[in-house]
């Protein structure tokens, strides 16, 4: 069965610091770009990063760059998302994402862990 | 920066009746690359449409999506009760790279 699981999630204080894990498992992780979404309590999606095939390209969206950094373990199969100087807006469920080659659309996704800010 | 924008924000319908779903660019926007989800309460999306019109693997055909330009459409041509949700439209652009979503629609039981 195709899976992604998160973790990692949790209360951090303001300026703090957070990784969160995405494990894959049923497909050939090393062949999809990976992605995160979020989703602030009661709000839209909001997509954060992206990370190519082969861990060399890297993309984020505005309201993070700079402070957190997406990256893959291949050997572990694991997605990651290191977050730093982390703000009350971070406050969301995160969501990893496999990106479907070819169509650029998100076409399996974790069940999101939970970021709690606290200022 | 390319905005997505869903109309109408609440759809409020009942179960067997048609649903059409709005979701305008604000600059032209090729076909490839636009998708739609379906995201139930407390649950992760799930992606139901690509490239416009092209329906993810195990999704029914009561589902259907079309569009181009700036316009794109979801239609669900009968509503089953498992399909009472919100609804995004999301953009892959490529400069600077990344993903857009729009805002929503909540489809709800009437």
């Amino acid at each position: 069965e195709v899976q992604l699981l998160e973790s990692g999630g949790g209360l951090v204080q303001s300026g703090g610091s957070l990784r969160l894990s995405c494990a894959a498992s049923g497909f050939i992780f090393s062949n999809y770009g990976m992605t995160w979404v979020r989703q602030a309590p009661g709000k839209g999606l909001e997509w954060v990063s992206a990370i190519s095939d082969s861990g060399w390209a890297t993309d984020y969206a505005d309201s993070v760059k700079g402070r957190v950094t997406i990256s893959r373990d291949k050997s572990k199969n694991t997605l990651y998302l290191q977050m730093n100087s982390l703000r009350a807006e971070d406050t969301a469920v995160y969501f990893c994402a496999r990106v479907a080659n070819t169509v650029s659309a998100f076409d399996i996704w974790g069940q999101g862990t939970k970021v709690t800010v606290s200022s | 920066e390319i905005v997505l924008t869903q109309s109408p924000g609440t759809l409020s319908l009942s179960p067997g009746e048609r649903a059409t779903l709005s979701c305008r660019a604000s600059q032209s926007v090729s076909s490839n690359y636009f998708a739609w989800y379906q995201q139930k309460y407390d649950q992760a999306p799930r992606l139901l449409i690509y490239d416009a019109s092209s329906r993810a693997t195990g999704i029914p055909d009561r589902f259907s999506g079309s569009g181009s330009g700036t316009d794109f459409t979801l239609t669900i041509s009968r509503l089953e009760p498992e399909d009472f949700a919100v609804y995004y439209c999301q953009r892959y652009v490529t400069s600077p790279p990344g993903w857009t979503f729009g805002q929503g629609t909540k489809v709800e039981i009437k």
